[in-house]
């Protein structure tokens, strides 16, 4: 079935550093794909999201690639803050239902 | 903008009670809720999908009977998780579709711990 999976955390990085989530899946078909973000004590919350190939979600900074060849939307920001500490998630949707599939979520921790 | 709200955000039960969790979208009708089920360090599990005016909707290996799900009106669904065990312990969470497209919003969650 479809699945997704994430690099595991925690990701630790220093102020201003480049970060760097890998996100990876299995679908059939041509599923759209999202990056939501857990906040400590609050729920999810859209980041980016990609509905086709080569499609590059973006939003405060961070942005991802819908790879259809690595079958990949690796998230990326170039320069981190303190306040990107959450946990982020990928996810997939493989048909107009509204139902996703998560990957584990990778914890970042960003230190000043 | 469009916010989903899940009430309690924390809840503390007895073993063998039951405890309700609802969701409401604030401002717009939500035909389909969803609920998912997320353990500690772990991803958000689909239980099941909330239709409303009609029967729940649960993933492969959710029991039904153990975690009622109703949808009786397009802001509002509730589980109820029943004969509540210390393994139910987990944080709850819901979404809500907006309309008939792929715009998915979350609510901010139910920690539910049972004693």
């Amino acid at each position: 079935g479809d699945s997704v999976t994430q690099m595991e955390g925690p990701v630790t990085l220093s102020e201003e550093a480049f970060l760097t989530i890998n996100c990876t899946y299995t679908a059939t078909g041509y599923p759209s794909l999202f990056w939501y973000v857990q906040y400590p004590g609050e729920g999810l919350q859209l980041l980016l999201k990609a509905t086709k190939a080569d499609d590059k979600g973006s939003n405060k900074g961070f942005e991802a690639t819908y790879r259809k060849e690595t079958t990949s939307f690796h998230l990326e920001k170039g320069s981190v803050q303190v306040s990107d500490s959450a946990v982020y998630f990928c996810a997939l949707s493989a048909s107009n239902t509204g139902k996703l599939i998560f990957g584990q979520g990778t914890t970042l921790q960003v230190k000043p | 903008g469009a916010v989903v709200s899940q009430h309690p955000s924390w809840v503390i039960c007895k073993s063998g009670t039951s405890v309700k969790i609802e969701c409401r979208s604030l401002d717009f009708q939500a035909t389909t809720m969803f609920w998912y089920r997320q353990f500690p360090k772990q991803s958000l599990m689909l239980m099941a999908t909330s239709n409303e005016g009609s029967k729940a909707t649960y993933e492969q290996g959710v029991e039904k009977d153990k975690f009622l799900i109703n949808h009786a009106s397009l802001t509002l669904s509730t589980l109820t998780v029943t004969s509540a065990h210390p393994e139910d312990s987990s944080f709850y969470i819901c979404s809500a579709r907006q309309g008939g497209g792929n715009t998915i919003y979350f609510g901010e969650g139910s920690w539910l711990t049972v004693v």
